[in-house]
């Protein structure tokens, strides 16, 4: 099956500085990768998601890049703000059903004003 | 459009009692699942229902775990005899289904099971 790792576990910024969140994925029929942002006490929540005929992806200040050929993903996070802080998931979704996702460990970011 | 509701939002009980969480997803949505998240992982998938028919339970852990869609809108999973290693937020999530690029899947808030 499926398993996706996520790195780095927490990563701590400055705010205004980018942040960069990496995942590799180990089944090549994945086609579907979305980002899941979680809060405390919030189930998590679509920031941005990319499918795998396309390279990159951009919205505002997010943006997601992806190489099949390496079987990775990594989502960039540029001019981060404190309401940035929370846990961040990848996610791995082979073609036969996009919901069925294989998700990383997630990464905790906090932004330090 | 309202979001996908759950209850209970905690619930603490004893090991090898019952428990069952509630889910009511967004008008439309033909998928929905059942996700599991223990403390400081990534959320893992348990069953997928598509309208009221189980697509996929390979992961639900059958001997203890149950889980059902009636009238393919409301969902309930149910743990019976509860063991420590249950305790995790149960999320439910719901999508339209199928392969487009207008698929988004929607989770609740989540149900926080703590198993003494």
């Amino acid at each position: 099956g499926e398993n996706v790792e996520q790195h780095p576990s927490t990563l701590s910024v400055q705010e205004g500085d980018s942040a960069v969140i990496k995942c590799t994925y180990s089944d090549s029929a994945s086609n579907y990768f979305p980002w899941y942002k979680q809060e405390l006490g919030k189930g998590p929540q679509l920031i941005i998601d990319i499918r795998s005929n396309v390279g990159e992806k951009k919205d505002q200040r997010i943006a997601v890049t992806l190489n099949k050929t390496a079987k990775h993903f990594s989502l960039h996070i540029t001019e981060t703000q404190p309401e940035d802080s929370a846990v961040y998931f990848c996610a791995a979704s082979p073609g036969d059903s996009w919901g069925k996702l294989q998700f990383g460990a997630g990464t905790q970011v906090v932004v330090t004003p | 459009e309202a979001g996908v509701a759950q209850s209970p939002r905690y619930k603490i009980i004893e090991k090898r009692q019952s428990v069952a969480f509630w889910c009511n997803p967004i008008s439309g949505h033909a998928t929905l699942y059942w996700y599991q998240q223990i403390l400081g992982q990534g959320p893992k998938l348990l069953i997928q229902f598509q309208n009221n028919g189980v697509v996929d339970d390979s992961q639900l852990p059958k001997d203890r775990f149950s889980a059902e869609r009636l009238k393919g809108v409301d969902s309930t999973l149910k743990i019976q005899p509860a063991k420590l290693e249950d305790s995790a937020v149960y999320l439910c999530a719901g999508g339209t289904g199928g392969l487009s690029g207008a698929n988004v899947l929607t989770f609740g808030a989540g149900s926080r099971l703590t198993v003494l």
